[in-house]
């Protein structure tokens, strides 16, 4: 049982570059995130997914497209990579419903220069 | 305002003191919450859900006030190991964290 599952753990991008962050759950989880942590900022969202086919808009969701894949997979994607970009991007995911805790990936540490 | 609120710190405390932080939150209709513990550069993990009667794990105690909208969390005789980040989540389908606040246990 590995958990959640990111790929790549680290990725130096040059501005303007594209990439796709990847997340695979195997717990059977309904529900997915993708945050960003920068220094003292704690974790923003980004986007979630409550429920395979759906996906939501967080907190700062500009510069960012998802997808679900299906029920194991979400993945995030960084059209045009922006040195503000940079941060420590977590995938998470939990059953859904109250008082179920989410599980996290290692993280992704991503540099933009 | 970001939903969820709480003092970044850092709480600089000795070795057996007590210890507590408060969280305000912003959406009223919010049934989940919980409390996280980040080690530096890792992935947060679990340290409490919070009830709405109030919980208890060792030396840990949450408590949830929903007519004030914030949470709390009590550490007694704190101990080295407890230095970290503690954040404070809420939301249901829609999880948001708070910025952290930061402990460091004194020897």
């Amino acid at each position: 049982n590995a958990g959640v599952t990111q790929t790549p753990k680290f990725q130096v991008l040059k501005t303007g570059q594209s990439m796709t962050l990847q997340c695979a759950q195997d717990m059977n989880h309904n529900s997915m995130y993708w945050y960003r942590q920068d220094p003292g900022m704690g974790l923003r969202l980004i986007y979630y997914s409550a429920s395979e086919g759906t996906t939501d808009k967080g907190e700062v969701p500009n510069g960012y497209n998802v997808s679900r894949l299906n029920k194991r997979e979400f993945s995030l994607r960084l059209e045009s990579a922006a040195p503000s970009q940079t941060s420590v991007y977590f995938c998470a995911s939990r059953t859904g419903g109250a008082y179920n805790e989410q599980f996290f990936g290692p993280g992704t540490r991503l540099t933009v220069l | 305002r970001k939903e969820v609120e709480q003092d970044p710190g850092p709480f600089n405390v000795p070795e057996g003191a007590t210890v507590a932080f408060n969280c305000t939150y912003s959406n009223s209709a919010s049934q989940s919450f919980f409390w996280y513990r980040q080690d530096c550069r890792k992935e947060p993990k679990l340290l409490m859900s919070v009830y709405s009667s109030g919980n208890e794990d060792g030396r840990f105690t949450a408590q949830l006030n929903r007519a004030s909208q914030y949470i709390s969390l009590l550490i007694r005789d704190s101990k080295l190991s407890d230095s970290a980040t503690y954040l404070c989540v809420g939301g249901d389908d829609k999880i948001i964290f708070g910025k952290g606040t930061r402990l460091h246990i004194l020897p």
